[in-house]
Formats: C-alpha cells, sequence, structure tokens
C-alpha cells in the first residue's frame, strides 16, 4: 500500500514571500500520479496542481509549481508572492496508475498554510 | 452545471440510528467515491464506483453501505451509527477511475453522533 507524508502541520509566511510545502510517499510503482489540494475553511476540496509521475517537467499553475524528485519521492510545493487567500489546509495525494487507480487517492495529513499580513 | 452536490450539510444523529448521506454529479461521470477526513487525518476512501451497478470498498468500509443504480447518484448509507463515525464525509466524481483525471469534490457532510 501506499503512503503520503507530510511532515509540516503547520507553516507560517508573510504576504507576498514564498513558501515550501514538502511532501513525501512511499510505493513501489513506476507509475502514478501526485495531486496538492487546497480545502480552505468551507471545507471545498480544490485541486491546485497534478504531476504525472512519467514526466520529468515540473509542474506548474501560475503561481503554483511543483518539485517532483521521482527517485527521492518527494513532491514539494512552492506558492510564490503568497495571498491571504493561500490560507488553507494543504493536502498531497497519490493516485496510482496500475489497476486502474480503482482505489481512489491516498492522501497526506496535511499542512495548515497561515498567511501572515 | 451544479457539480457534485450532497445532501445534507449537517446533521446530527444518536447512537444506533440510521441515515443516507446523498451524492449526486450532473457531469456524466463513470466514476464515484465516498470519503471521511477526521481531524488531524486527510482523506480516507470509503467505498467506490466505477459505475452503474458495480461498487467495491476502500480502506473504511466497516459500518457504510453504498449503492449505485443510476450514473448520478450514488448514496452512502449508514446502517447504525456509532460515535467513531462522527467525521467530514466527502463525495466525489471523475471521468474515470484511471489516469490523471481529476476528481471533483462535494461540498461535504459534517455528521455528529452522540
Amino acid at each position: 500500500a501506499q503512503t503520503v507524508t507530510q511532515s509540516q502541520p503547520e507553516m507560517s509566511v508573510q504576504e507576498a514571500e514564498t513558501v515550501t510545502l514538502s511532501c513525501t510517499y512511499d510505493t513501489s510503482e513506476s507509475d502514478y500520479y501526485l495531486f496538492w489540494y487546497k480545502q480552505p475553511p468551507s471545507r471545498q476540496m480544490i485541486l491546485v496542481i497534478r504531476q504525472e509521475a512519467y514526466k520529468q517537467q515540473n509542474a506548474t499553475e501560475n503561481r503554483f509549481s511543483v518539485n517532483f524528485q521521482k527517485a527521492a519521492k518527494s513532491f514539494s510545493l512552492k506558492i510564490s508572492d503568497s495571498q491571504l487567500g493561500d490560507a488553507a489546509m494543504y493536502f498531497c495525494a497519490y493516485r496510482s496508475y496500475s489497476g486502474g487507480g480503482a482505489d481512489g487517492l491516498t492522501f497526506g495529513k496535511g499542512t495548515h498554510l497561515i498567511i501572515q499580513p | 452545471n451544479a457539480g457534485v452536490t450532497q445532501t445534507p450539510k449537517f446533521q446530527v444523529l444518536k447512537t444506533g440510528q440510521s441515515m443516507t448521506l446523498q451524492c449526486a454529479q450532473d457531469m456524466n461521470h463513470e466514476y464515484m467515491s465516498w470519503y471521511r477526513q477526521d481531524p488531524g487525518m486527510g482523506l480516507r476512501l470509503i467505498h467506490y464506483s466505477v459505475g452503474a451497478g458495480i461498487t467495491d470498498q476502500g480502506e473504511v468500509p466497516n459500518g457504510y453501505n453504498v449503492s449505485r443504480s443510476t450514473t448520478e447518484d450514488f448514496p452512502l448509507r449508514l446502517l447504525s451509527a456509532a460515535p467513531s463515525q462522527t467525521s467530514v464525509y466527502f463525495c466525489a466524481s471523475s471521468y474515470s477511475i484511471s489516469g490523471a483525471y481529476e476528481q471533483y469534490f462535494g461540498p461535504g457532510t459534517r455528521l455528529t453522533v452522540t
């Protein structure tokens, strides 16, 4: 079974600065997908960014980018120019490729991101 | 499109009571699933369905039943509620169970069992 570990229960950053959230995972598979989800106080789960393991290029979505290190099984999220609206819980998630990913997403425990004005 | 909808948003049950959490999607997605989120934890998969008439168990299925009679609906039944089932429940759907297809989540149902 796969596991996802987020070692930072809480992070704090000044508005307009850059912050990096860490995620490591354990798997024996070579093909899989990784995701970062944002959960604001509204509880809604919002997809921030996704990465296919077979792609060497790191995914980028506007101010959000990832550093995907397949050999190290590391998948960190960098948020540039932090904004007050970025304050939320952030979850790293893994989805298997083999078996069609029928076992859904495996989530880490989350990192609570605080933005200081 | 309304996306994924869940009802109710909040519910309080007494131990031993039964209830059904409703989930519906209007995106014609094949794949639907139920997760629970406990404090300090990420989401954990309860049950999932890859199409009408097909369901299977996830990581934490005990105490829950599901059925999928239509593509749109995927209700979650608690047969005899227990305090350990106090949690926030999320329904999700996606085009397919495979690949990097985005899972669309509903707004969640906060359930308290006393």
